[in-house]
């Protein structure tokens, strides 16, 4: 069975420029979560969605966003790119979103803002 | 805010030594404590993970130990070889609430095994 996907691998933006990351689930999980690793510290929670709907948000600024669609992948969008949100952005997939469901992470998206 | 202590920051070890990384946590809420090995260029996987309610779980080289009072628990791993060398970190979560899934992680255990 195939893994958590993301795309793209790479990114590199300017600052005040948008971005949009995509990740597609394993087959049969229903829940998707972000999570933002800045280098040398463990992952932050961005967002849980769970059948479409916004479960859990962290403690990120507004101008991070993100949706589940109908066949279960999910985008994470940030606008107004500050230096700071240069870091690799992880989606997570479980079955369900209960707190012992196991979350298998993708290999991540390498966003650096210059 | 940092709920989930983890140290030591880095960890170096000969085979067939037995690292031990340990965690503590602060919020009582959490029950579930898992903990992920990560490569360089690789997502986190999940390890091993264990519940408040048990005070020790093995899983083939790889056993945590938790003490609930203390609000502390460590990863072991026996007979460490060097394809162990990775980054590992704990995690926590709680149920209910608006918490769900959410995973609170260390700041991680950088650990090199020496051949």
């Amino acid at each position: 069975d195939a893994g958590v996907t993301q795309s793209p691998t790479h990114l590199i933006k300017t600052r005040g420029q948008q971005v949009t990351l995509r990740c597609s689930p394993i087959s049969g999980h229903k829940s998707v979560s972000w999570y933002q690793q800045v280098l040398g510290q463990g992952p932050q929670f961005i967002f849980q969605y769970y059948e479409k709907e916004e479960r859990g948000r962290g403690n990120f600024p507004d101008r991070f966003s993100a949706r589940q669609f109908p066949n279960y992948s999910s985008e994470l969008n940030v606008n107004a790119l500050l230096l700071g949100d240069s870091a690799l952005y992880l989606c997570a997939s479980s079955r369900l979103a209960g707190a012992t469901d196991t979350q298998y992470f993708g290999p991540g998206t390498r966003l650096t803002v210059l | 805010q940092q709920q989930v202590k983890q140290s030591p920051q880095s960890l170096i070890v000969q085979k067939g030594g037995i690292p031990i990384i340990n965690c503590a946590y602060e919020n009582t809420a959490f029950d579930y404590f898992p903990w992920y090995q990560q490569f360089p260029g690789k997502g986190p996987a999940l390890l091993i993970a264990i519940r408040p309610d048990v005070s020790e779980k093995k899983e083939g080289r790889f056993t945590i130990s938790f003490n609930k009072s203390a609000k502390q628990f460590s990863l072991h791993i026996m007979d460490s070889q060097p394809g162990d060398s990775a980054t590992y970190f704990c995690a926590a979560s709680m149920k209910g609430g608006t918490s769900y899934g959410k995973l609170t992680f260390g700041q991680g255990t950088i650990l090199t095994v020496h051949p």
